[in-house]
């Protein structure tokens, strides 16, 4: 079966980097996606790799390896607004998405 | 015009009730999804819609039948739930299916809370 694994919770003081993982077994690949979802909002698309390396963004950045099947968002310079779910989105073979849980994120001043 | 429009934002509604979830995106795209949210679950794909017509349909009960008369606009009409469908109801549209890459667009979403 396909499954996304990113941890349920995460706790990080403002000011600092947090590190959010995510790892996938899929039928196929075509790409990993995140996005940020405040408590009650939409989803947002924050990034989008397809390719190994690291892909930055301001203060956010993706790391992906497909060898290894992971993925890891790097949020710096933490404000109390990241406070939010971080969802880890793989697209398969069939460019179908499949979603791990989601990784909610609590910053602390 | 915000991208992915959802109405309404909250619905309560009994397990006898006919009610209907409403989407417009405004972004030109071409295909639009629906989608289901419960806490803790990962989102759980319902429909898929390309050029107004449904590609997928992940064996979603009946009770929850989707129509999209534009690829503008999509419904999710909704009767005699049950109280285990109480979730977030979140609305999508992106560019064109099945290429690399296309990236989803999400509304806010209808709190949905079935009694």
């Amino acid at each position: 079966g396909q499954n996304i694994d990113q941890p349920t919770e995460m706790t990080a003081t403002e000011g600092a980097i947090v590190q959010i993982n995510c790892t996938y077994q899929t039928s196929g690949f075509n790409g990993l996606f995140w996005y940020q979802q405040h408590a009650g909002e939409a989803p947002t698309f924050l990034s989008y790799n397809v390719l190994d390396g690291l892909e930055e963004k301001g203060r956010f950045s993706s790391f992906l390896s497909r060898s290894k099947g992971y993925s890891y968002l790097l949020l710096k310079e933490l404000q109390m607004k990241d406070s939010a779910s971080y969802l880890c989105a793989v697209m398969d073979s069939n460019y179908q998405l499949i979603w791990g849980a989601g990784t909610k994120l609590i910053i602390k001043p | 015009e915000t991208g992915v429009t959802q109405t309404p934002r909250h619905l309560v509604m009994g397990m006898t009730n006919k009610k209907s979830l409403k989407c417009e995106q405004h972004l030109g795209h071409n295909a639009m999804y629906w989608y289901k949210q419960s806490a803790k679950k990962p989102l759980e794909l319902m429909f898929v819609y390309s050029l107004e017509e449904r590609v997928e349909n992940n064996s979603v009960p009946s009770r929850f039948s989707p129509e999209c008369p534009n690829s503008s606009h999509l419904f999710l009409h909704l009767h005699t739930l049950q109280p285990e469908d109480s979730a977030l109801y979140l609305c999508a549209s992106s560019q064109r299916l099945a290429i690399e890459g296309d990236t989803q667009y999400f509304g806010p979403g209808t709190r949905l809370t079935v009694l």
